[in-house]
């Protein structure tokens, strides 16, 4: 167990669709992580959060956005949902930003499946 | 983040050391060189990290070449349950990691 807690583990939702994914780091870990992994493929840095503010971004859609809150849980809301969107959706927690000798640890995803 | 080249896939059989080579030339200097692997569509696992010196913890072992330019993963005693994709990331924690294609390791009984 990484600590990390995804929910749900398991979206079924039609096109078009919006649903919301949830997680909740380890305890103590200021910096939240939003991965992408479509079936086959590699794993896809979607952004990140440090403390409540957006540190990074990577090729995250417009139709993605992300928000960690005051607790330090985040979640990533993912609407006009397309059947590309099917994938995993993993979430990674680390320490912070100032400790460069640290890991990240991953939830065990949510997967999402569009229909 | 550096780039790393791996092996698409490595067989091993079980008992055996699995060794996983990493080339990593690009790696700054301040650049940790880290090792997650997945199993089957579970969350990336930490499994060990580096910047100059080998380590050692009760997974796994990485040596790292003096110049830092490549690493060799050692996984002692592979069981059947070590067969996953491994990634080799040249990284400052705590940043994004970068992921790329890593290497598929099979674990033959």
């Amino acid at each position: 167990d990484s600590g990390v807690t995804q929910t749900p583990k398991h979206l079924i939702t039609a096109t078009g669709q919006r649903v919301t994914l949830r997680c909740s780091p380890r305890s103590g870990d200021l910096s939240v992580y939003w991965y992408q992994q479509s079936l086959d493929q590699g794993l896809q840095f979607l952004i990140q959060y440090y403390n409540g503010e957006e540190r990074a971004k990577g090729n995250i859609l417009e139709r993605f956005s992300a928000q960690q809150f005051p607790d330090l849980h985040s979640e990533l809301n993912l609407s006009s949902l397309e059947l590309g969107d099917s994938a995993l959706y993993f979430c990674a927690s680390s320490v912070g930003i100032a400790t460069v000798n640290t890991e990240a640890f991953f939830g065990q995803g949510t997967r999402l499946t569009v229909v | 983040d550096a780039k790393t080249t791996q092996p698409t896939s490595m067989d091993c059989a079980e008992g055996r050391a699995a060794n996983l080579p990493c080339n990593h030339s690009t790696i700054s200097g301040n650049e940790y060189v880290y090792w997650y692997r997945q199993i089957h569509s579970q969350g990336p696992q930490y499994i060990i990290h580096g910047l100059k010196n080998n380590e050692t913890n009760e997974m796994a072992s990485l040596i790292i070449t003096e110049d830092r330019k490549s690493s060799t993963l050692i996984l002692p005693h592979a069981t059947l349950r070590d067969t996953a994709v491994y990634y080799c990331i040249g990284h400052q924690g705590a940043q994004k990691l970068v992921f790329g294609q890593g290497t598929r390791l099979t674990i033959n009984p």
